[in-house]
């Protein structure tokens, strides 16, 4: 099993300029979730999809939207890029919404706006 | 803002010291977890401390949450070099099991 896996790894971006973060998981999830790290600070919830069909802001969801394309894939998309939305994002997983499971998260996504 | 706050926000031993980080959090909780992130990875869940449990082990990690002082600890026995990461706790409020909200981290650096 791959676990999580986020496509790219690095990206850099003009100022004004579009692109979707790449999330899947294969362990047969339910919800799925995207944070942002910035430097010296802990994960901030961007979006989140308790279950397949269903999508939820999170505490920074301005300037991003989401799609939970099926159970496995849930991207993240920046329609104009800013220099704040420079950080390192992250897809998680997990089994549901019971608060005892835990989550499991991809390697991220380094992204620069310039 | 974020629900819970670590402390120290950094800290330094030496290979086989123990290693001690605070975590604090606003709201009543159903949970705390602790995970850990080695420097340009994802985050590795360490351990999970229901709202009704005082203490619980896993190996060499001793974690105690005190619900009236709403706040956590967690212990790392023997340090070795290879528990060099940050640590996060992360908490979901009673009533909101749908996400977890982190706190800001403590840097640990196990020198030889």
């Amino acid at each position: 099993n791959a676990g999580v896996t986020q496509t790219p790894k690095f990206q850099v971006l003009k100022t004004g300029q579009s692109m979707t973060l790449q999330c899947a998981q294969d362990m047969n999830h339910n919800s799925m979730y995207w944070y942002r790290q910035d430097p010296g600070m802990g994960l901030r919830l961007i979006y989140y999809s308790a279950s397949e069909g269903t999508t939820d802001k999170g505490e920074v969801p301005n300037g991003y939207n989401v799609s939970r394309l099926n159970k496995r894939e849930f991207s993240l998309r920046l329609e104009s890029a800013a220099p704040s939305q420079t950080s390192v994002y992250f897809c998680a997983s997990r089994p549901g919404v019971a608060s005892t499971y835990e989550q499991y998260f991809g390697p991220g996504t380094r992204l620069t706006v310039t | 803002s974020q629900q819970g706050e670590e402390d120290p926000q950094a800290l330094s031993i030496q290979e086989g010291e123990n290693a001690t980080m605070n975590c604090s959090y606003k709201t009543s909780i159903n949970n705390l977890q602790w995970y850990r992130q080695n420097s340009g990875r994802g985050l590795v869940h360490l351990i999970l401390i229901r709202s009704n449990e005082r203490e619980k082990h896993s190996g060499r990690l001793r974690v105690t949450l005190d619900t009236s002082k709403k706040s956590s600890s967690l212990l790392i026995t023997a340090s070795r070099a290879a528990d060099t990461a940050s640590y996060f706790c992360a908490t979901d409020k009673t009533g909101t099991a749908s996400k977890l909200t982190f706190g800001t981290g403590t840097r640990l650096q196990v020198t030889l």
